[in-house]
């Protein structure tokens, strides 16, 4: 079982659309939880952390459920320079390494 | 926000040859560096954790006699590919963390063709 899964979309929707999807985690005693945005050919840049108690920034709203092992994204009012990969990231507790997903597309179109 | 560089950004390479990828933290002392390697529409994979001055430890499954790194000041961190095939054609990103820090800083990636 991968340690972290996604549905990797895509998920085409118009601007100004709402988009959310998930990622679950295999490993229980994760402590630390990121999404991560990842455009074409190049390397993967952080978009923001996920914190318990649920976190927003700006268009972004990440929620995480430790109980079940999930994390979701939603992305508000999308815009065009929205449509990337978003990479779901997880830290273990005992060391640095991070766990990432294999992504989901975003396509915003016009 | 901190910055790492990669040199080269893209190589192509005959098989049978090696190739050695670059990573530099270039406004701060990374203690720990990571490689990583990603193929297409797959995530990225850890390949090995580099800290400054000591061996790097190797995830399962990849070869450190294949995959030579070498981390011998706190802003700079190679990998080498020995003897590539082209099954090693691959994007190769590494990234670097802070003493005490959290947060990992990516480089650009390396795109890696080994015909």
């Amino acid at each position: 079982r991968k340690e972290v899964e996604q549905d990797p979309g895509p998920f085409n929707v118009p601007e100004g659309a709402t988009v959310a999807f998930n990622c679950t985690y295999s490993n229980s005693a994760s402590q630390s939880f990121f999404w991560y945005r990842q455009d074409c050919r190049k390397e993967p840049k952080l978009l923001m952390s996920v914190y318990s108690s649920g976190n927003e920034d700006g268009r972004f709203t990440a929620q995480l459920n430790r109980a079940s092992q999930y994390i979701s994204l939603l992305i508000r009012d999308s815009k065009l320079s929205d449509s990337a990969t978003y990479l779901c990231v997880v830290r273990g507790s005992n060391d640095y390494k991070l766990s990432f997903g294999a992504g989901t597309t975003v396509t915003v179109r016009a | 926000g901190a910055v790492v560089s990669q040199h080269p950004s893209w190589v192509i390479c005959k098989s049978g040859t090696s190739v050695k990828i670059e990573c530099r933290s270039l406004d701060f002392q990374a203690t720990t560096m990571f490689w990583y390697r990603q193929f297409p529409k797959q995530s990225l994979m850890l390949m090995a954790t580099s800290n400054e001055g000591s061996k790097a430890t190797y995830e399962q499954g990849v070869e450190k006699d294949k995959f030579l790194i070498n981390h011998a000041s706190l802003t700079l961190s190679t990998l080498t590919v020995t003897s590539a095939h082209p099954e090693d054609s691959s994007f190769y990103i590494c990234s670097a963390r802070v003493a005490r820090g959290n947060e990992q800083f990516f480089g650009p990636g390396t795109r890696l063709t080994v015909l």
